[in-house]
């Protein structure tokens, strides 16, 4: 069974720096793009970025470039979010994501971030 | 970068009534293009895939169509169960950007 396990739930100050963990199983994490999609409070899902964990190829959406770096980690089957300076406005559900026949049929349960002084 | 628009934003309906919610690309999209479900505290799913293919499992009221830059999801005779919000997203070449969603409500 295809599985994405995503880190728990984190509450950060401005400007600290934060990285979140999406762990798969149950298939070959080399062979499959991951991504992170965006869903703020009451609102839709933005995409972030993606990355192909073989190569570490990472193409990120316009606005996200710079602001957070996507990688993987292929011993542990493993893809991270990072922050390095978070701000308030940050604070969000966050969710990796693999692509199946069209679209991402298999989703992280999701890391809550919470950014606030 | 291509714009995914959907509309309605939101929709009131009753229990077995029509609904059809559209999503148009400000550029072709051949049919890269798919349909999620996502409930109040809940993950999204995969409903329609590309454009018209109906996700395993995924009852056979949902159905999608269009090709290029127009696309509509339909389900045919709404049920409670079905109160959602429903995006699409593009995939044919990053970003995969979603809609703005629909919210799906019973009247």
């Amino acid at each position: 069974e295809v599985q994405l396990v995503q880190s728990g739930a984190e509450v950060k100050k401005p400007g600290e720096s934060l990285k979140i963990s999406c762990k798969t199983s149950g298939y070959s994490f080399t062979n499959y793009w991951i991504a992170w999609v965006r869903q703020m409070p009451g609102k839709g899902l933005e995409w972030m970025g993606i990355i192909y964990p073989d190569d570490s190829d990472t193409r990120y959406g316009p606005s996200f470039q710079g602001q957070v770096t996507i990688s993987a980690d292929k011993s542990i089957s493993t893809a991270y979010l990072q922050w390095s300076s978070l701000k308030a406005s940050d604070s969000a559900m966050y969710y990796c994501a693999r692509p199946g026949l069209g679209g991402f049929d298999t989703w992280g349960q999701g890391t809550l971030v919470t950014v606030s002084s | 970068d291509i714009q995914m628009t959907q509309s309605p934003s939101s929709l009131s309906a009753s229990v077995g009534d029509r609904l059809t919610i559209t999503c148009r690309a400000s550029q072709g999209i051949d049919n890269y293009l798919t349909w999620y479900q996502q409930k109040p505290g809940k993950v999204p799913k995969v409903l329609i895939y590309a454009a018209s293919t109906l996700q395993s499992g995924v009852p056979s009221r949902f159905s999608g169509s269009g090709s290029g830059t127009d696309f509509t999801l339909t389900i045919s005779s709404l049920q409670p169960e079905d109160v959602a919000t429903y995006y699409c997203q593009k995939y044919n070449s990053a970003p995969w950007t979603f809609g703005q969603g629909t919210k799906v409500e019973i009247k």
